[in-house]
């Protein structure tokens, strides 16, 4: 089945440590994106990708960082920068291509906690 | 400014009560709307969109929706609520005068369906 996959599930962080999260999707979408989503607040747009060697910052960039250096992968970097990183990850792919009509389809996230 | 609303943090429904969660929306263009449900610990999923044409939308799992331009609405009803339908529900919604196109997020309404 096509879908997108976020690993780890859970992750945990210690202070001054980066750490990778991972995204990977079959579904061959030219869109990726990064959320993040905190308690009693909609979603929150890192990062996203509209095609390969090429990424925009989102609306709230600092502290994180991403490559898209294949189709199918968006990693997501929580470097010791970004001083509140307790959250739920989501990572979205779209087959849009800046037309703004299609869907995204989300992966089940990834839970990051600090040490 | 654009912004989506989510007037209610929680909606309250018995098992086959109708049911709606409502969505209003302030964008500059012509917006394009979608509804996505989130159960705990999970992605979101897409439930229906409006691009354009018929104001009335259907979507999974038996959920519709109305697009009130003049009141600049998108409700999302169901006509006998089911307990798996409770969840988290997200409205979003997209500015077509926005060269962005990046979706704009509501907060959520967290639907409890009652046995």
């Amino acid at each position: 089945d096509g879908g997108i996959t976020q690993s780890p599930k859970y992750l945990f962080r210690k202070e001054g440590q980066n750490v990778t999260l991972s995204c990977e999707q079959n579904l061959n979408h030219d869109a990726m994106y990064w959320y993040r989503q905190d308690p009693g607040q909609g979603l929150r747009l890192i990062y996203y990708s509209q095609i390969v060697n090429d990424f925009q910052k989102g609306d709230i960039a600092e502290g994180y960082s991403v490559s898209r250096e294949k189709k199918e992968s968006f990693p997501l970097t929580v470097t010791s920068a970004q001083k509140n990183p307790t959250a739920f990850y989501l990572c979205a792919s779209s087959s849009d291509r800046g037309v703004g009509n299609q869907p995204q389809h989300f992966g089940d996230g990834t839970r990051l906690s600090i040490l | 400014a654009q912004s989506v609303a989510q007037p209610e943090d929680q909606v309250n429904v018995a098992e086959g009560n109708p049911l709606t969660v409502k969505c209003t929306y302030s964008v500059s263009g012509n917006p394009y709307l979608f509804w996505y449900v989130q159960y705990p610990n999970r992605g979101l999923q897409f439930l229906l969109k409006y691009i354009t044409g018929d104001n009335l939308v259907k979507g999974s799992y038996g959920f519709e929706a109305e697009f009130n331009k003049s009141q600049t609405s998108f409700h999302l009803k169901k006509p006998s609520a089911l307990v798996s339908d409770s969840a988290l529900y997200f409205c979003a919604v997209r500015d077509t005068m926005d060269s962005n196109y990046q979706l704009i997020w509501g907060a959520g309404t967290k639907l409890i369906i009652k046995p």
